[in-house]
């Protein structure tokens, strides 16, 4: 496509339950980032893939988040048991390659009640 | 570490006045410096970047000169319109880093006809 593409754009999930958030990046982009973006916080960096090295996931906030990209493409934040602070846009983005001008997707909306 | 301070909003103006939005940063070496803009219900996009010092972005009329010797980025324009609503971030990319990059927590830019 055209973009990043994320989905879902939107997710409400209960407490305690895991969600998985999906990152299409832009076609031929080797970098891909995850950022979280909520209110107070503003944005935060969360893991980094670049080609196949090991991701940097050095802004995972606790071991109930984690990531994958396969193949090299796309990409899935997996948040396990989720608590009510986890509520926030996380934000998908990728670049050519690093340091490289970076693309953002729309976001996936997570709200936990 | 390294750090974006930029002014806090919100920030209300009218149709054609003057804007300016303030951004400071910390860093180790000389960082590349972006703006970033979030219209409403869409992704974030690169208005504008700088990668040494002296240097100027430009986009959509809005400008910012990277100024080592104050380490500031701001940004500016000097008629404003509707159009412009939204929420601005500043950030920056070390030198030496993946291309990661540190966000402001964002300015929001109301402007009324």
């Amino acid at each position: 496509g055209a973009g990043v593409s994320q989905s879902p754009s939107n997710k409400v999930t209960e407490k305690g339950k895991d969600v998985e958030l999906r990152c299409d990046p832009i076609s031929g982009h080797t970098a891909l980032y995850w950022y979280r973006q909520s209110l107070g916080q503003g944005l935060e960096f969360l893991i980094y893939f670049q080609g196949n090295s090991a991701p940097d996931k050095s802004g995972l906030p606790s071991d109930r988040f984690s990531a994958e990209r396969t193949g090299g493409s796309v990409s899935t934040l997996t948040i396990q048991r989720t608590q009510q602070e986890d509520s926030a846009v996380y934000l998908c983005a990728s670049s050519l390659q690093e340091r490289n001008t970076i693309y953002f997707g729309e976001g996936s909306w997570l709200t936990v009640v | 570490g390294d750090s974006v301070t930029q002014m806090e909003g919100p920030v209300t103006l009218s149709e054609e006045a003057f804007l300016t939005i303030n951004c400071t940063y910390t860093a180790t070496g000389y960082p590349s410096l972006f703006w970033y803009v979030q219209y409403p219900g869409e992704g974030l996009q690169l208005l504008l970047k700088a990668t040494k010092a002296d240097d100027k972005g430009s986009n959509k009329g809005f400008e910012a000169t990277y100024r080592k010797e104050t380490t500031s980025f701001h940004l500016e324009k000097g008629s404003v319109q509707v159009s412009d609503s939204a929420v601005y971030f500043c950030a920056l990319s070390a030198r030496g880093s993946q291309g990661n990059l540190i966000f402001g927590k964002g300015t929001k830019l109301s402007v009324k006809p």
